[in-house]
């Protein structure tokens, strides 16, 4: 079966330090992946997705980026972080097409402080 | 633009009764429709998922109806119970690599 894990569960950040968010999937090959910011009492905004290896489409422009260096591994990434990155990251995958739906990870609560 | 809402933003009902969470849509191309729990702090679980083909799919108490031409999704919860208490949320998939997400309904089931 498909599993989906995302690392770290927790994290505390001071502003202006680098960030590194990592996502790999097991059990399926050639996945469409995703990553998700929730902001506090906000819905699920859509930062970046991947249908392969080094493809990645960016949603929204801001101070983070994102990379897929082999084809089940997702890394969201920033050189400096800001107050306003602080949220739920949130990884997922789906099969090519959305057909059999989406699976997301369990997350990681981003502080910047 | 394709959107997807979700009304009432919270609802609570005393423990037992049956509910029906409501998900519309703007745009009838849809490709497919689920939905997801998401307790406080964590990821999102999928409860159900319904392809543009069907008209619901049930699992358990749940049972979830996709109605294309109105742009409209029902997720109905039957006997509900406190640990149905969480944040419910839609998302459509248009067909273009992408899950558009509602912005949820929190439901508090009471005691």
């Amino acid at each position: 079966s498909q599993t989906i894990h995302q690392w770290p569960a927790t994290l505390v950040q001071p502003v202006g330090s680098p960030l590194s968010l990592e996502c790999t999937v097991e059990g399926t090959s050639n996945p469409n992946l995703y990553w998700y910011r929730q902001a506090a009492g906000r819905g699920l905004q859509l930062l970046f997705y991947s249908v392969g290896i080094g493809q990645i489409s960016s949603e929204v422009p801001q101070n983070l980026s994102a990379s897929r260096p082999q084809d089940r591994q997702f890394i969201l990434s920033s050189k400096k972080l800001l107050l306003s990155d602080s949220g739920f990251y949130l990884c997922a995958w789906s099969s090519l097409g959305g057909g059999h739906g989406y699976t997301f990870g369990s997350g990681t609560r981003l502080t910047v402080v | 633009k394709q959107e997807v809402t979700q009304i009432p933003a919270a609802l609570s009902v005393p423990e037992g009764e049956n509910l029906v969470l409501n998900c519309s849509f703007t745009d009838s191309a849809i490709y497919n429709l689920q939905w997801f729990r998401q307790d406080p702090g964590k990821g999102l679980t999928s409860l159900l998922l319904i392809q543009s083909s069907q008209r619901e799919q049930t699992s358990g108490r749940l049972n979830a109806s996709l109605d294309k031409s109105s742009g409209r999704s029902t997720l109905y919860i039957a006997a509900s119970q406190p640990g149905d208490s969480a944040t419910y949320l839609c998302a459509a998939y248009f067909g273009n690599e992408k899950l558009t997400f509602g912005t949820g309904t929190r439901l508090t089931i009471i005691p």
